[in-house]
This record gives C-alpha cells, sequence and structure tokens, in this order.
C-alpha cells in the first residue's frame, strides 16, 4: 500500500521545455489536488479534481493544466515552464471533499532555469 | 505565531518541554480545521483535526485548542521530543468546499 505516489522527485527544466508531473493513488480516494509550497508561502492550491472526470482551477493555475486519467491518477502539465514555476509540487487526495484531511506524497522538487 | 504569506516563525523549545504553536485564520465561514506536520524533503502529514462545534480536540500528546471569536488556533504538544521537529502548518476549509488554505507554517527546532 504505497498511498499517494509522484514522480519525478527532481527536476530540472530550462525555460520554455515542457514536462508532466505524475501522481498515482492507491487509496481508493475520489478527489485528488496540486498544490506548490514555496519558502513562506505554505501551500497554493493550483488544481483540483473533485472526483473522476472533474477538474477545477484553485489559486494558482496559470501557466499548468491537468488531466485526471482515471480515479487512481492525476497529471499536472507545465506547457512552457518558466523560472516563477521553480517549486515543490505536492499531489494530495482526499477521501470525501467535504471536510476531510488531505493525504500528500512526497514532493516533485522542479528548478526551471 | 503563524499568519498566512508572512516570513516562517521559528520556535524553538527544550526536549521535554510542552510546545505551543500559534496560527490565525481568516475566514470567518471555515468550520474546519486541521493541523500537518511536515519533516524535511516530506509531504506534510496529518496530525489531528477540529470541527467548529468543538472548542478542545486531544490526541497523543497533541491538542488542538480554536477560538472562534478571535479566529485563532493553537497546537500543543506534550513533552515535545527531537523527533518533533519539523514544520508545522494550520489548515482551514469550510463545509462543501474544496479547497484548503494553509498558514505559511512554523518551524519547530528541539534542542537536545
Amino acid at each position: 500500500n504505497a498511498g499517494v505516489t509522484q514522480t519525478p522527485k527532481f527536476q530540472v527544466l530550462k525555460t520554455g521545455q515542457s514536462m508532466t508531473l505524475q501522481c498515482a493513488q492507491d487509496m481508493n480516494h475520489n478527489s485528488m489536488y496540486w498544490y506548490r509550497q514555496d519558502p513562506g508561502m505554505g501551500l497554493r492550491l493550483i488544481y483540483y479534481s473533485a472526483s473522476e472526470g472533474t477538474t477545477d482551477k484553485g489559486e494558482v493555475p496559470n501557466g499548468y493544466n491537468v488531466s485526471r486519467l482515471n480515479k487512481r491518477e492525476f497529471s499536472l502539465r507545465l506547457e512552457s515552464a518558466a523560472p516563477s514555476q521553480t517549486s515543490v509540487y505536492f499531489c494530495a487526495t482526499q477521501t470525501d471533499p467535504t471536510n476531510e484531511k488531505l493525504f500528500f506524497g512526497s514532493g516533485t522538487q522542479l528548478s526551471v532555469l | 505565531g503563524e499568519s498566512v504569506g508572512l516570513h516562517l516563525p521559528t520556535l524553538s523549545v527544550q526536549e521535554g518541554d510542552n510546545s505551543i504553536i500559534n496560527c490565525a485564520y481568516s475566514n470567518s465561514a471555515s468550520d474546519y480545521f486541521i493541523w500537518y506536520k511536515q519533516e524535511s524533503g516530506k509531504g506534510p502529514q496529518f496530525i489531528i483535526d477540529i470541527r467548529s462545534n468543538m472548542d478542545k480536540r486531544q490526541g497523543q500528546r497533541v491538542t488542538v485548542l480554536l477560538n472562534k471569536t478571535v479566529k485563532h488556533l493553537s497546537l500543543q504538544i506534550a513533552a515535545t521530543q527531537p523527533g518533533d521537529s519539523a514544520v508545522y502548518f494550520c489548515a482551514e476549509s469550510h463545509t462543501g468546499g474544496f479547497k484548503t488554505i494553509f498558514g505559511a507554517g512554523t518551524r519547530l527546532f528541539v534542542k537536545a
């Protein structure tokens, strides 16, 4: 039982390159989330998927796209990476979107040069 | 204490002492509050939660206090241990909402 698995753990991109961050969960949770964490800023919500087949914007969606491939997988895509997207990215899941705790993956550290 | 969007506060305590980490939340409509612990290189991990119909909730060595009048949340850790060294985040959400709002975090150092 791996919980929430994120790949890759580390990535370095050049400005303008694209990449996809992968997230997979084996907890049978309905809701999945992508957060970014910057120093002194806490975690900010990029996109979320309340259930399979739905996605919605969070607080900081610009420059990102997401795909809820199935109940288990939720990917985050950077189409044209910018230095401002240098951050640590966390995927999280939730049993039910109404007031339940989040379960986080171990994160992807992304640097955009 | 801890507030959304400001620099990361630091708390240093002696091993065996009690720790108190404070948080001011922003949304009066929030009715669910959570504390997470984040160790270096890892994702946040759930510690304890409390709903707005309660003022206090206890877990193993941890207690969360909620004061809705002044929109204040605190986490108390009893007999702090070196393994408690981490960054602690408070978070808030409201019924029917999908967006959990996180504070900036407080870094706890435990001195042996």
